[in-house]
């Protein structure tokens, strides 16, 4: 059975510049959502979607954005970007319902520069 | 709103001694899940266990084990025989929402490092 999947792992973008990560689920997981992993403020949590459907946002500004499509994939979007954006972003993804394993995908690494 | 938090930014361990790493956190819910997850430095986040807080028995998988305290609202792993691939930062997390699990909030980790 595969795991999460994230493309691309790395890429280097510039400031303003906007940027687009995709996260392909488990299979049969309907529930995807997305963290911010930075060494100052550690693993945030970015937004859910669950079925196409947001469920739950971070604390994040808009230039953040996400959308599920009917396959369960998921992507996100960062516009304008900034250097604060540098971070690993990881992809989760689980069955939705309450308790059941949350599994990770192995990230991917944004430099603005 | 919730809280989670790890008292020990590091901790060392010899190879095969045993090491418990701390976890407290804040919540008013009274059924819910807790989850300790291993980073390595491939950075991809592993589950190591997870607790149901209704269940009074703690969780056991393997030579990981938690000591839950529900009234303490305290949730400690301990590692037992560590081994060199052990080594990792790992972290405490809640899942917000009523007990979903859909949103993690996650403590600020503890690097754990095994001494061969």
């Amino acid at each position: 059975k595969a795991g999460v999947t994230q493309t691309p792992r790395y890429l280097i973008k510039t400031r303003g510049q906007q940027v687009t990560l995709s996260c392909s689920p488990i299979s049969g997981h309907r529930s995807v959502s997305w963290y911010q992993q930075t060494p100052g403020q550690g693993l945030q949590f970015l937004f859910e979607y669950f079925s196409e459907t947001q469920r739950n946002k971070g604390n994040f500004p808009g230039r953040f954005s996400g959308r599920q499509f009917s396959n369960s994939r998921s992507e996100m979007n960062v516009s304008t970007l900034e250097l604060g954006d540098s971070a690993l972003y990881l992809c989760a993804s689980s069955t939705g319902a309450s308790g059941n394993t949350i599994y990770f995908g192995e990230g991917s690494w944004l430099t603005v520069v | 709103a919730q809280t989670v938090t790890q008292s020990q930014p590091e901790m060392s361990v010899q190879e095969a001694e045993t090491v418990t790493l701390s976890c407290t956190y804040d919540t008013s819910e009274s059924d819910y899940y807790l989850f300790w997850y291993k980073q390595p430095p491939s950075r991809q986040m592993i589950l190591v266990i997870r607790q149901e807080a209704y269940k009074q028995q703690n969780a056991t998988e393997n030579r990981f084990s938690v000591n839950f305290q529900k009234a303490a609202k305290s949730f400690s792993l301990k590692i037992s025989d560590s081994q060199l691939g052990d080594a990792a930062m790992y972290f405490c997390a809640y899942p917000n929402s009523g007990g979903s699990n859909y949103k993690l909030t996650f403590g600020k980790g503890t690097l754990l490092t095994v001494n061969p």
